[in-house]
């Protein structure tokens, strides 16, 4: 069974550009749940998704949204982007709850500069 | 809202010594409690989890950790290192319906000396 995939893995952007960041979860998971990371802060939630609908939205402006498609693959977009936007953006998976395991992705390290 | 915190940012132990990593949350209802671990390039992965029974829970790798809900604490423990347990360990909780999230700690470094 394929792991929860994130694309792309790495990406170097400017401050003031867009980025949209991919994620495929595990097949048959329906919640797909993003996350911030950063060394000084840890683990932030960003948002969660279930069957295309936006469940929870953690405490982040809105140049951070987010969309999950039929197919339960999920997109983040990050608008106008800022020099703090540099951290690893990390994508999970789960059959129907958060409080179920969670099944991570390795990640995308975006790096604003 | 809720959080999560743990109390050590890095633990260095020599192999054989033993673990035990704190972990606090501030939540007065229903809780299920979480360890995430990282190893170094790997993808975070679950290490153990509790949701109720008893409040001492066994996980993968030797991992254990015990829930003392008066002291709204989940502690990590492990009788004796090694070397390859070295990764960052997250705490994590879960308060309930509609919440739809898990509240990560910041994590806490471990590296275990050969």
């Amino acid at each position: 069974k394929a792991g929860v995939t994130q694309t792309p893995r790495y990406l170097i952007k400017t401050r003031g550009q867009q980025v949209t960041l991919s994620c495929s979860p595990i097949s048959g998971h329906r919640s797909v749940s993003w996350y911030q990371q950063t060394p000084g802060q840890g683990l932030q939630f960003l948002f969660e998704y279930f069957s295309e609908t936006q469940r929870n939205k953690g405490n982040f402006p809105g140049r951070f949204s987010g969309r999950q498609f039929s197919n339960s693959r999920s997109e983040m977009n990050v608008s106008t982007l800022e020099l703090g936007d540099s951290a690893l953006y990390l994508c999970a998976s789960s059959l129907d709850k958060a409080n179920e395991k969670l099944f991570f992705g390795s990640g995308t390290q975006l790096s604003v500069l | 809202a809720q959080s999560v915190s743990q109390h050590n940012h890095h633990v260095i132990l020599s192999e054989a010594a033993s673990l035990e990593l704190g972990c606090n949350y501030s939540y007065g209802g229903t809780v299920n409690l979480f360890w995430y671990v990282q190893y170094p390039g790997q993808h975070l992965q679950l290490l153990l989890k509790y949701f109720s029974g008893d409040p001492l829970v066994k996980g993968i790798k030797g991992f254990e950790a015990e829930f003392i809900k008066s002291k709204f604490s989940f502690n990590l423990r492990k009788p004796s290192v090694q070397w390859s347990d070295t990764a960052e360990y997250f705490c994590a909780v879960y308060s309930g319906a509609g919440s739809y999230q898990l509240t990560f700690g910041k994590g806490t470094k471990l590296s275990v000396i050969p």
